[in-house]
């Protein structure tokens, strides 16, 4: 049983531009949340999908936005990428049904803006 | 406003002596309180997790947390550290009323020294 999946591992981008990172969630898990991981600090929430719709969001600037597809899996999507959105962004998967749920979380994807 | 604080950014000991990381959160609801440990280039991984109940919770690799309602606190223990523990740990919180999203500490890095 794969637990989360998440690509790619790395990305370089510059300023300006736009990037798209991919995650597929644990076998039988229905939603995905992701998180922004700067260097030196925890993980900030950025957002949470189910039913392919957005159903809670962190504070992140509109820049910030994802999708989910049918099978579970998402993307997040960042626009405009600005130096202070390198990090690592992890996602996770959970079942819903409120916090007691465990999150599963992937190894991350390491985006670096130039 | 929800809050986790780890007030130790490093922590070494020396193999086989006994180790505690201390966690503090401010939360506005009745929390489910959890350890997760990342390894460099790695995903989270949950240790064990505190929703209800006895307030001594046993997790996997040795650890045991203890929820302290009056002192807010969640600290992490090992009676015993093992060289393969040297890793970054990080206590969240997260409550039914806020959905899945999970709070973060600032982290705190175990070395370990033989």
């Amino acid at each position: 049983d794969a637990g989360v999946t998440q690509s790619p591992t790395h990305l370089i981008k510059t300023r300006g531009q736009q990037v798209t990172l991919r995650c597929s969630p644990k076998s039988g898990h229905d939603t995905v949340s992701w998180y922004q991981q700067a260097l030196g600090q925890g993980p900030q929430f950025i957002f949470q999908y189910y039913e392919e719709e957005e159903r809670q969001r962190g504070n992140f600037p509109d820049r910030f936005s994802g999708h989910q597809f049918p099978n579970y899996s998402s993307e997040l999507n960042v626009n405009a990428l600005l130096l202070g959105d390198s990090a690592l962004y992890l996602c996770a998967s959970s079942l819903a049904g409120g916090a007691g749920n465990e999150q599963f979380f992937g190894p991350g994807t390491r985006l670096t803006v130039l | 406003a929800q809050s986790v604080t780890q007030p130790d950014i490093h922590i070494t000991v020396s193999e086989g002596a006994s180790l505690e990381l201390r966690c503090n959160y401010s939360y506005g609801a009745t929390p489910y309180l959890f350890w997760y440990v990342q390894s460099p280039g790695q995903g989270l991984q949950l240790l064990l997790k505190y929703f209800s109940g006895d307030t001594l919770v046993q997790g996997i690799k040795g650890f045991e947390a203890e929820f302290k309602r009056s002192q807010s606190s969640f600290n992490l223990r090992k009676p015993s550290v093992h060289w393969s523990d040297a890793a970054e740990y990080f206590c969240a919180v997260g409550a039914r009323e806020y959905g899945n999203k999970l709070v973060f500490g600032a982290g705190t890095i175990l070395r370990v020294k033989s």
